[in-house]
């Protein structure tokens, strides 16, 4: 079964670092893109970048350049999102997508990632 | 930075259709911006719908179509179930960059 599996749900205090991860399962992983989303409570669904683990090229969407790290090991099958020092708006669920480039489909979705930041 | 918008609310009875729509800011949206649709029921994940403007995935019900209408990209539901209350997103590729929709919440009533 093809999946990305996503990590627990994190706690954290304004200035932290945190990574989390998304580990695809099921399928070559380095065939296919991930790509990260955000979602802020209640509202909708932000793109925030995309790697492709087989050689790390990585996009940011510009809101997000500079705010947070996407990084892949290719030999774990694990894409990571990071930020070196968290902010209380950072908090929101955070979901990994996979992609594929020939088609521009994006298909299998994580099941999120919780980040609460306290100030 | 491309800003892409979609209906805030639609509502549709059962056993009727509907079509979402998806805009860009830059002009008219065409099958180059890779159009992929999205559905989000509360407390879950998204799931993927339709990519490439017009294409199912494999568990993608056969009452969701895709299609590029006036300009703008569509997801048009027909025979709609209560099961198919839910927020809809578009993300199209413009720019050099993906983008989200800010979603459609589809009532079903």
């Amino acid at each position: 079964e093809v999946q990305l599996v996503q990590s627990g749900a994190e706690v954290k205090k304004s200035g932290e670092f945190l990574k989390i991860s998304c580990k695809g399962s099921g399928y070559s992983f380095t065939s296919y893109w991930i790509g990260w989303v955000r979602q802020m409570p209640g509202k909708g669904l932000e793109w925030m970048g995309i790697i492709h683990p087989a050689d790390s090229d990585t996009r940011y969407s510009p809101s997000f350049q500079g705010q947070v790290t996407i990084s892949a090991d290719k030999s774990i099958s694990i894409a990571y999102l990071q930020w070196s020092s968290l902010k209380a708006s950072d908090t929101a669920m955070y979901y990994c997508v996979r992609g594929e480039g020939a088609t521009n489909a994006f298909d299998i979705w994580g099941r999120g990632t919780m980040v609460t930041v306290s100030s | 930075q491309t800003v892409v918008t979609q209906e805030p609310s639609l509502t549709v009875s059962p056993g009727g259709t509907v079509t979402l729509t998806c805009a860009s800011s830059t002009g008219a949206v065409t099958s180059g911006d890779y159009p992929n649709w999205f559905q989000q029921k509360p407390g879950q994940a998204p799931r993927a719908l339709i990519y490439g403007t017009i294409n199912k995935h494999s568990w993608t019900p056969a009452r969701f179509s895709g299609s590029l209408l006036g300009g703008k990209a569509a997801l048009t539901l027909s025979g709609v179930q209560p099961e198919d209350e839910a927020e809809y997103y578009c993300l199209l590729f413009s720019g050099g960059a993906w983008v989200f929709g800010g979603g459609t919440k589809l009532t079903v009533l």
